[in-house]
């Protein structure tokens, strides 16, 4: 059964923070992504990667950007928080489709 | 890009009666279409999913049909009970690079079952 595990279920940060959140996954699969869900608005992918080192924007890259060194670690990076990215922020993984996710990290920005 | 509409955003059924949830899509190029569910405080987890080479695929007490002509796909759950509570979300998969796929959800489905 794969496991993608994030490390944080709760962060609070204050506005102006650089803020990483961590995705690790232990199936070996190829691609990894970040969404965003807020009420009302589903899923939105924010970035995603299929290969070490390497990433794509995703439909609102903006205000984040990503790092994949590890083809298991995923990482989302706010370079300044604000308060607009209050959000639960989840992680998935797959090898083609089907995707498996994360617990999520419910990021509240003060 | 891809664009998913769902429908309805609430749904409130009674227990043992049907229920029936809608997407539509905007891209023709999108071949794959997998529902989850979410549960309370839980990760979104795949329930069924569907190709675009398919009609219609049945698991159980739930079903996925799919109208490639009109871009259109729905869940349908029959005998319902308690533990279908949650919020349904859609998706419509479209190629990318490698022979990958992404997925772009639909804002979903608060599914209550009344008992």
């Amino acid at each position: 059964d794969v496991k993608v595990t994030q490390s944080s279920r709760y962060l609070v940060k204050r506005t102006g923070e650089k803020v990483f959140l961590e995705c690790v996954q232990d199936m070996d699969h190829e691609n990894m992504f970040w969404y965003r869900q807020d009420p009302g608005l589903g899923l939105r992918l924010i970035y995603f990667s299929y290969d070490v080192k390497m990433k794509e924007k995703g439909d609102i890259p903006e205000g984040y950007s990503v790092s994949r060194e590890k083809k298991e670690r995923f990482s989302l990076i706010l370079e300044s928080a604000s308060t607009n990215q209050t959000s639960m922020y989840l992680c998935a993984s797959s090898l083609r489709v089907g995707y498996t996710f994360g617990s999520g990290t419910r990021l509240t920005v003060v | 890009g891809e664009n998913v509409e769902q429908h309805p955003s609430t749904l409130s059924v009674q227990e043992g009666d049907s229920a029936v949830i809608k997407c539509t899509y905007s891209d023709s190029a999108s071949n794959y279409f997998p529902w989850y569910k979410q549960e309370l405080g839980k990760r979104p987890q795949l329930i069924i999913d569907i190709r675009s080479n398919v009609g219609e695929k049945k698991d159980q007490r739930i079903a996925v049909t799919l109208n490639k002509t009109a871009k259109h796909f729905s869940l349908h759950i029959t005998e319902t009970q308690p533990e279908d509570s949650a919020v349904y979300f859609c998706a419509a998969g479209t190629p990318a690079n490698f022979g990958n796929e992404k997925l772009t959800f639909g804002t979903g489905t608060r599914l209550t079952i009344i008992p």
